[in-house]
């Protein structure tokens, strides 16, 4: 398996524009997790999903973020519109079974809101 | 919401044994204790995870003391490959949430 794949790799875009990143998972992984790393905050998880449906999203920082899992094989995160303040290093991971199982982080998408 | 707290840095010469510890006092009573590993430009790594006393692997050991309000992980003769920064994560008693610990980074001396 490929691992947790992750797109684009880095995003820079202007403040008011929105932004769509995107993650497969592990395939067989029942739950799916979006985190997001500042220096400032440290790796902070946003929310997660267990077979495509979000179980907790009270890390989403406003309404300005949202997620979706269509199918077991694909995740967005959006946030729209973006602001300077959203730069940070969004991570997707997923794991086999309860969240507190091992989970496999993708590579990361760098995010720079100018 | 607790606090997952860890010693912001540590250094280390290749060879010795690495001890870093991960205060969480609001430990969720039915929660694991994870270790992540992270390199540059990298998504965190598992390394080992337990739930009391003590776990080991090829890699790493895991210490848990009864009340499970710490844990230490240990890891024997590092070396520069280890040089990385190493998380704990928890499930927070009161909030049910899980959570990072702030990190840990090694530097591993030649």
């Amino acid at each position: 398996d490929a691992g947790v794949i992750q797109s684009p790799r880095h995003e820079v875009t202007e403040m008011g524009q929105e932004v769509t990143l995107r993650c497969k998972p592990i395939s067989g992984h029942d739950y799916l997790f979006w985190y997001r790393q500042t220096m400032m905050r440290g790796l902070e998880l946003l929310i997660y999903f267990n077979n495509n449906v979000p179980i907790d999203d009270s890390g989403m920082p406003e309404d300005r973020f949202s997620a979706k899992m269509p199918n077991a094989s694909f995740s967005t995160l959006k946030i729209q519109p973006s602001e300077p303040r959203d730069s940070a290093v969004y991570f997707c991971a997923s794991s086999l079974g309860a969240p507190s199982d091992e989970q496999y982080f993708g590579p990361g998408t760098r995010l720079t809101v100018t | 919401l607790a606090k997952t707290t860890q010693p912001i840095s540590m250094d280390s010469y290749e060879g010795q044994e690495v001890n870093i510890t991960c205060s969480h006092n609001n430990i969720a009573t039915n929660d694991y204790i994870t270790w992540y590993q992270q390199f540059p430009s990298q998504g965190p790594r598992f390394i080992i995870q337990g739930y009391k006393t003590k776990v080991t692997n090829e890699v790493a050991s895991l210490f848990i003391p009864a009340d499970r309000k710490s844990s230490t992980l240990s890891l024997p003769r590092v070396s520069l490959s280890d040089t990385a920064v190493y998380y704990c994560l928890v499930g927070d008693r009161g909030t049910d949430k899980l959570i990072f610990g702030t990190g840990t980074r090694l530097q591993v001396f030649p």
